[in-house]
This record gives structure tokens, C-alpha cells and sequence, in this order.
């Protein structure tokens, strides 16, 4: 089982709909969790950062985490084409004393006009 | 507030070579992780830096190599070249521990060898 989860898609959606990703991960002890937008050829960008079970909202952004399930997702409200990107989840692990990140492989989101 | 710089943005290197690349952290961070992205993959945690001191190590052989300075500054060495050594080389800083530790990456160094 890999570490990190997530669909590789492509997921599209029309301009002006709801986005859902999601994210599966291994580690019951993981306490943080992280959204990074990776546009093509570009790094990853943090957008969302979630530490508590429930909901998280940043403008457009929502970031859901249950960690019973161990699951956590990120909608966009009102999709536009340029979220067009590859969302990646990355999930923190500690050990001696560092907090590395494990990432999924991202999910490619598409916005069509 | 500068964010995290990289350098070169581009290299392209032979089987064989040795590549140093060089990170900045964003102003007020201490800590520097490297990662290493293939095509279509997430980015993999190659080793940290903290104290100028290497914390911990990924899965990934004693080819690869860093250093932080006193400015925490930080620098990537790969020796001895592979074909499969080609990918995109990510810095990423974090603040002193206590605060939030979310992970803020830099541009990147596309590494391609031949």
C-alpha cells in the first residue's frame, strides 16, 4: 500500500462547478496535511494546510480531514480555468526529530470554459 | 520578503558528472529539505538540513550528498551521474520549530543528463 494516495485523474469539471480531490493515507500517527497546486513545468505552491479533524476554508478552498478514516480532501467552489493544475496531497511524518512530507503522485484538474 | 531561491534553473549534465545545486531559504526559516520530482510523480524527500546538520535521509544512496551553511543556506551534491538522476531538484524552507511547519518550495532546477 503506498503511503499517500491519490486518483491521478484527469478530473474535469465546467467553469463554475464544485472541484472535489482526495486523499488516502497510511500513517495513523500523521498530525499535518498539506495541498500543494503544481502548475505544469512550475513547483508546488501551498494552498491549504489542515491539523484538526473537520472542515478548513480559504476563499475558494475547502480542506476536509478525518483522520478515523484516514482521509483528507480539498474542494474548489466555483472552478475557474485557472486552477487547471495538479493538486498534490502531502502528508508529514515525524521522525527523529523531522518533519518530512510524503507526497501522492497529484491529481491532474482540468476547467473547462 | 523573498521567498525560497534556487540556482542554476537549468543544468544539463553527462553520465559519469557531479552537480552542486544551491538553495536560499525564505527569510526567517532554519530548516531546508531537498526532494527530488520525476515526470508524473510527487516529490520525493531526499534528505533534511538543520543546524547544519543532516537530520534525516530518504531512500536515496550516499551519491547524493548536502551541506547548510551558517545563513542556512543549503546546498545539493550528486556525484557520479545516473540517466535516472533526471528530474526536477526541489528546496523547500520551513520556520524555526514551534510555528507552523508548513514546507515552502523553491522554483526548482530541472536536471537533465544524457
Amino acid at each position: 500500500q503506498k503511503e499517500v494516495e491519490q486518483n491521478s485523474g484527469p478530473l474535469s469539471v465546467p467553469e463554475g462547478a464544485i472541484a472535489s480531490l482526495n486523499c488516502t493515507y497510511s500513517d495513523r500517527g500523521s498530525q499535518s496535511f498539506f495541498w500543494y497546486r503544481q502548475y505544469s513545468g512550475k513547483s508546488p505552491e501551498l494552498i491549504m494546510s489542515i491539523y484538526s479533524n473537520g472542515d478548513k476554508e480559504d476563499g475558494r478552498f475547502t480542506a476536509q480531514l478525518n483522520k478515523a478514516s484516514q482521509y483528507v480532501s480539498l474542494l474548489i467552489r466555483d472552478s475557474q480555468p485557472s486552477d487547471s493544475a495538479t493538486y498534490l496531497c502531502a502528508v508529514e511524518t515525524q521522525s527523529y526529530n523531522t518533519d518530512k512530507l510524503i507526497f501522492g503522485t497529484g491529481t491532474r484538474l482540468q476547467v473547462f470554459p | 520578503d523573498a521567498g525560497v531561491t534556487q540556482s542554476p534553473t537549468h543544468l544539463i549534465k553527462t553520465r559519469g558528472q557531479q552537480v552542486t545545486l544551491r538553495c536560499s531559504p525564505k527569510s526567517g526559516h532554519d530548516t531546508v529539505s531537498w526532494y527530488q520530482q520525476a515526470l508524473g510523480q510527487g516529490p520525493q524527500f531526499i534528505f533534511q538540513y538543520y543546524e547544519e546538520e543532516e537530520r534525516q535521509r530518504g531512500n536515496f544512496p550516499d551519491r547524493f550528498s548536502g551541506h547548510q551553511f551558517p545563513n542556512y543556506s543549503s546546498e545539493l551534491n550528486v556525484n557520479a551521474l545516473l540517466l535516472g538522476d533526471s528530474a526536477l531538484y526541489l528546496c523547500a524552507s520551513s520556520p524555526p520549530s514551534g510555528t507552523p511547519d508548513e514546507q515552502y518550495f523553491g522554483p526548482g532546477t530541472r536536471l537533465t543528463v544524457t
